[in-house]
């Protein structure tokens, strides 16, 4: 199975700060790397696809970028709100069976 | 929109069969392209996928539950179902269903999820 590692497994930050969690697998997933968002007894909600494409309906100060080595892959809150403080979780969708990082999560500081 | 919602028991005897239906409305079950996943996540815990049907009647199964696992489809209702065997104290999650296009899409409609305990 390809493994995902997320760092930091926590963070504290401010409302209107920026935010950068980094997602790594254990061998080259194209960018078939996808982020969610999940709030305390919610399910999870689908941010990025493929990397870099913003889901529909999804704000624009959410983005992912990957490194070009297939491995790196990050997720960047541009200005924090108050409704971005939830677990994000990354899931590579390259191979069978598809895996999602531990997760991070979003304090308030 | 599509819609999915999780139904079945909550609770569910160790060594007993785990059973869940997953409802789609707002779509076709049997549209084009999508795969219907199961997903599990433990208390407090991280993800896991469990399996896939895909609208073409193609399945896969993690190999972490392979042996123990079915994932079935009636589309006459509209719905798709897990069935999880001999189950034990660590299998008691929160189970979701939710859809995929497909490997590049990312999975973009869950359902609310419904908590499963496995207790005597």
């Amino acid at each position: 199975d390809i493994q995902m590692t997320q760092s930091p497994s926590s963070l504290s930050a401010s409302v209107g700060g920026r935010v950068t969690i980094t997602c790594r697998a254990s061998q080259s997933i194209n960018n078939y790397l996808n982020w969610y968002q999940q709030r305390p007894g919610k399910a999870p909600k689908l941010l990025i696809y493929a990397a870099t494409s913003l889901q529909s309906g999804v704000p624009s100060r959410f983005s992912g970028s990957g490194s070009g080595s297939g491995t790196d892959f990050t997720l960047t809150i541009s200005s924090l709100q108050a409704e971005d403080f939830a677990n994000y979780y990354c899931q590579q969708s390259y191979t069978t069976p598809w895996t999602f990082g531990q997760g991070t999560k979003v304090q308030i500081k | 929109q599509v819609q999915l919602q999780e139904s079945g028991p909550g609770l569910v005897k160790p060594s007993q069969t785990l059973s869940l239906t997953c409802t789609v409305s707002g779509d076709s079950i049997s549209s084009g392209g999508y795969y219907w996943s199961w997903i599990r996540q433990h208390p407090g815990k991280g993800l896991e996928w469990i399996g896939y049907i895909y609208y073409s009647g193609d399945i896969y199964y993690n190999p972490s539950v392979k042996s123990r696992v079915s994932i079935s489809v009636d589309t006459s209702k509209s719905q798709f179902s897990l069935r999880l065997s001999s189950v034990t104290a660590a299998d008691t999650a929160v189970y979701y269903c939710a859809r995929t296009l497909g490997p590049g899409n990312g999975i973009d409609v869950w359902g609310q999820g419904t908590t499963v305990t496995v207790s005597s």
